[in-house]
């Protein structure tokens, strides 16, 4: 199994212009979630995804939009990339319902918006 | 909100010395977790406890969940080189599993 993977690895934006970050896990979990780490930071969470056709908002949703049209993919959008989307991006998968719910990470996109 | 306090924020030692760390919150969590993060990856899940006053081991490293559901600490005992990066506390809300709060992170570096 390859896991969670991510692409890309880097990208560097541009004010305004839009892109999205690709999420696959291949381990048939229900469960997935965006979160973005700053600098000296810990993650928040982005959005999250209980299921296929599922998704909700977490801490810090503003300026995104996910979707999860089949249980192994999970995009991010950026629709007008600003200064403050400058961060790490990591993508995270589990099962559900679980006691303690272990969240298996992506590799990271780290995205520079100038 | 359900913010985390982690500490320290770093930490220097030499190879052979234990290490603790801990995090608090002014929130309860139903479980909390325990990650280590290498330079350039994603978080790797060390430890979970899932009961107040819960206290558990994973080789070199303990853990313990506080009585109060709002506190949790970690100990590496004997350190290793390899113990080298970032370890982040996280608690998983009272009210939604899929709400974790992450603290920010200790700095570990370990020297030979």
């Amino acid at each position: 199994n390859a896991g969670v993977t991510q692409t890309p690895k880097f990208r560097i934006l541009k004010i305004g212009q839009s892109m999205t970050l690709q999420c696959t896990q291949d381990m048939n979990h229900n469960y997935m979630y965006w979160y973005r780490q700053d600098p000296g930071m810990g993650l928040k969470l982005i959005y999250y995804s209980v299921g296929a056709g599922i998704t909700d908002k977490g801490e810090v949703p503003n300026g995104y939009n996910v979707s999860r049209s089949t249980t192994e993919d999970f995009p991010l959008r950026l629709e007008l990339a600003a200064p403050s989307q400058t961060s790490v991006y990591f993508c995270a998968s589990s099962y559900a319902d679980r006691a303690y719910n272990e969240q298996f990470f992506g590799p990271g996109t780290r995205l520079t918006v100038l | 909100g359900q913010q985390l306090n982690q500490s320290p924020q770093s930490m220097f030692i030499q190879e052979g010395e234990d290490v603790s760390m801990n995090c608090t919150s002014s929130s309860i969590f139903n479980t909390w977790l325990w990650y280590k993060q290498d330079p350039g990856e994603g978080p790797v899940l060390l430890i979970a406890l899932y009961k107040a006053g819960e206290l558990t081991s994973n080789g070199r490293l303990t853990a313990q969940f506080g009585i109060t559901r709002k506190d949790s600490f970690l100990n590496i005992s004997a350190s290793i080189p390899s113990d080298v990066g970032i370890y982040f506390c996280a608690g998983q809300s009272f009210y939604n599993n899929n709400d974790m709060r992450f603290g920010a992170g200790t700095r570990l570096t370990v020297k030979p």
